[in-house]
């Protein structure tokens, strides 16, 4: 069945870091990738997303390129701030059927210090 | 302005009470979604529904069950809480635009409900 596996947290990195958190994935067919994150005390908000294979998806200085040969959809950021601590989940979904579910991988916190 | 609100952001029941969770979204999106969250477990599917009446089980229904008796509003129930419910609880809509479309979903802020 279809999976997302991303790093375990929590990463930790100092202010103006490079960030990178891993996600790969199994799914059949060509599904779209996701990238959410929450931030303490709320609900899931999208961060970016790529519908088809080579996409790159790009937000708030994150950004994920999809890749089909390596099923993988890494999450990146030049510079960190301590205001991107948050907790991270990557996300596909999978067409076909009556609805488009999301499948979640576990979360990767991220902790940035000044 | 996209907006999924939930009834109750934090919410503390007794083991046997009958829990009600409501969800509503302003954006007339066919699909909508129940969730719970707990840590290292990432979000579990409990039920989602894709029309007015209609509805489907995810990966973990067992103890609970749903409601949609309008387009906006996507109730969860616990028939008889247990402690093994606690958690936070996330509910989701998003709209269809058919089987060859995937739309991103919109969570609203959760409920944490606490079950002793």
């Amino acid at each position: 069945g279809n999976s997302v596996t991303q790093m375990e947290g929590p990463v930790t990195l100092s202010e103006e870091a490079f960030l990178t958190i891993n996600c790969t994935y199994t799914a059949t067919g060509y599904p779209s990738l996701f990238w959410y994150v929450q931030y303490p005390g709320e609900g899931l908000q999208l961060l970016l997303k790529a519908t088809k294979a080579d996409d790159k998806g790009s937000n708030k200085g994150f950004e994920a390129t999809y890749r089909k040969e390596t099923t993988s959809f890494h999450l990146e950021k030049g510079s960190v701030q301590v205001s991107d601590s948050a907790v991270y989940f990557c996300a596909l979904s999978s067409k076909g059927g009556a609805t488009n579910k999301l499948i979640f991988g576990t979360g990767t916190l991220l902790a940035v210090q000044p | 302005d996209v907006k999924v609100t939930q009834s109750s952001r934090y919410l503390v029941k007794r083991t046997g009470e009958k829990v009600f969770l409501e969800c509503v979204q302003d954006m007339d999106h066919e699909n909508m979604f129940w969730y719970r969250q707990d840590p290292g477990l990432g979000l579990r599917l409990i039920y989602f529904s894709y029309d007015v009446k209609m509805k489907e089980k995810g990966d973990i229904p067992e103890g609970y069950s749903v409601s949609r008796e309008k387009k906006e509003r996507f109730s969860l129930i616990l028939e008889s809480a247990s402690t093994n419910q606690t958690s936070m609880y996330l509910c989701a809509s998003s709209l269809w635009g058919g089987a060859l479309s995937s739309y991103e979903q919109y969570f609203g802020p959760g409920t944490r409900l606490t079950v002793t």
